[in-house]
């Protein structure tokens, strides 16, 4: 079974608007950590935000906020007044412990097109 | 203030041929790791290290070795490459110190993109 899934593969938002990208993810550790990357077209990973399992609030960073939902198993990405710099693709990714501090799983993403 | 460097950033090789992706951190981070990532999909892990001598596989190893001699290099060698080795490579550091270990965010480097005739 896939460790992150990501349901969709393009979104479309229109730029000032808020957009919910969204993520699932499967594990049997009471400690993870779960992160959103930002990969633009030039294709460097950028990193936009963390929530830890035993974070009892919602991870915000400026105009990221995550949705945390741990029953759910869902930690759904939310940008709060989209830009035209915000189309990317964008992925979830889970890390299992501290033990495993070094290994991340990756969903395989989902491609953001702001339009003006 | 350099991070993670990668090089080269292109290159081509001939099915058959062994090169050497070379990653370097500045950051004294205890984890690195190399993932690819094929087109329209996301990184998977290939191998790992948690601390100079230690190296442990991911999830697609085959056809792939790495080393840990110091902190700060990771390098990643194919050893005969194949046309399905062609992909874009990335190098990756985390720090292993801090509240959580888990929830440090990896460092990427820019990417290696390989091309395998």
């Amino acid at each position: 079974a896939q460790k992150i899934t990501q349901t969709q593969p393009g979104m479309f938002v229109q730029e000032k608007e808020a957009v919910t990208l969204d993520c699932t993810y499967d594990t049997s550790d009471q400690s993870y950590g779960l992160f959103w990357y930002k990969q633009p077209s030039s294709g460097e990973m950028i990193f936009l935000i963390y929530q830890g399992s035993y974070d009892e609030q919602n991870a915000t960073e400026g105009r990221y906020s995550l949705n945390f939902q741990k029953a759910r198993k869902s930690a759904n990405l939310v940008i709060s007044a989209s830009q035209l710099g915000d189309s990317a693709m964008y992925f979830c990714a889970m890390r299992e412990g501290a033990a495993n501090a070094g290994k991340s799983t990756f969903g395989d993403g989902t491609t953001l097109t702001v339009k003006p | 203030n350099a991070g993670v460097t990668q090089t080269p950033k292109f290159q081509v090789l001939k099915t058959g041929q062994s090169m050497t992706l070379q990653c370097a951190q500045d950051m004294n981070h205890e984890y690195m790791s190399w993932y690819r990532q094929d087109p329209g999909m996301g990184l998977r892990l290939i191998h790992y290290s948690v601390g100079a001598g230690i190296t442990d596989q991911g999830e697609v190893p085959n056809g792939y070795n790495v080393s840990r001699s110091t902190t700060e290099d990771f390098p990643l060698r194919l050893l005969s490459a194949a046309p399905s080795q062609t992909s874009v490579y990335f190098c990756a550091s985390s720090s292993g110190t801090g509240r959580s270990k888990a929830g440090q965010p990896q460092h990427f480097g820019d990417g290696t993109r390989l091309s395998i005739l």
